[in-house]
């Protein structure tokens, strides 16, 4: 992976809504798509991942679905919380032993009490 | 029963100092991380290891040396800082380049 932006920079939701973060690549050969939520002060810590040989993965309130034609894996937040409050990454790379993934540049998710 | 961790968790030190960040992982994984994450949040790669090999060195200047003395250590090491250096660097590691695990940071200030 060499290159993957993530869209929008900045969100913005009422407690209860749902929020949809978008990230693209560009390097076809990546199979590994990681979304990592940072708190203040805090380490990045894995929330979910999704690998090229499935289309959606759904873990409770989260969710991430992944297009590899277009080249775009979304985050899927339902029934927000103040505590969703953070910074997320989207990640992606290619499994393997001198491998390494490619982060985008994070969101501030924002979610209004 | 911490996975990945680092030390010290604050460093602050004047310009031209050497200093050294240490980080271990419990983990078994054979691949480890260092990113630096600058004031505006981005996280960039400096290096990988995978066991106790330089995999990734991502255009860091020579001042800035990795040690691997085993496979469950990644230890930092960076000559003459500069006011640039200031960042959170965290230590990451990972099974064959899969989940990395974030170790708690390190808040590097150069004064």
């Amino acid at each position: 992976g060499e290159n993957v932006e993530q869209h929008p920079s900045t969100l913005s939701v009422q407690e209860g809504d749902s929020a949809v973060i978008k990230c693209t690549y560009s390097d076809s050969a990546s199979n590994y798509f990681p979304w990592y939520k940072q708190e203040l002060g805090k380490r990045p810590q894995l929330i979910i991942d999704i690998r090229s040989n499935v289309g959606e993965k759904k873990d409770q309130r989260i969710a991430v679905t992944l297009n590899k034609t277009a080249k775009h894996f979304s985050l899927h937040i339902t029934e927000t919380q103040p505590e969703d409050s953070a910074v997320y990454f989207c990640a992606e790379g290619i499994t393997g032993a001198n491998s390494k993934l490619t982060f985008g540049k994070g969101i501030t998710l924002s979610v209004r009490p | 029963d911490t996975a990945v961790s680092q030390t010290p968790k604050y460093l602050v030190t004047q310009m031209g100092n050497d200093k050294s960040i240490k980080c271990e992982q419990n983990l078994g994984h054979d691949t480890m991380y260092w990113y630096k994450q600058d004031s505006k949040k981005f996280l960039k790669i400096m290096f990988s290891y995978n066991n106790k090999e330089l995999i990734i060195n991502e255009t860091v200047p020579n001042r800035f040396s990795p040690k691997s003395p085993d496979k469950a250590h990644l230890n930092l090491h960076i000559n003459s800082l500069e006011l640039g250096d200031s960042a959170v660097y965290f230590c990451a590691s990972s099974l064959q380049a899969d989940t990395q695990y974030f170790g708690p940071g390190t808040r590097l200030t150069v004064l």
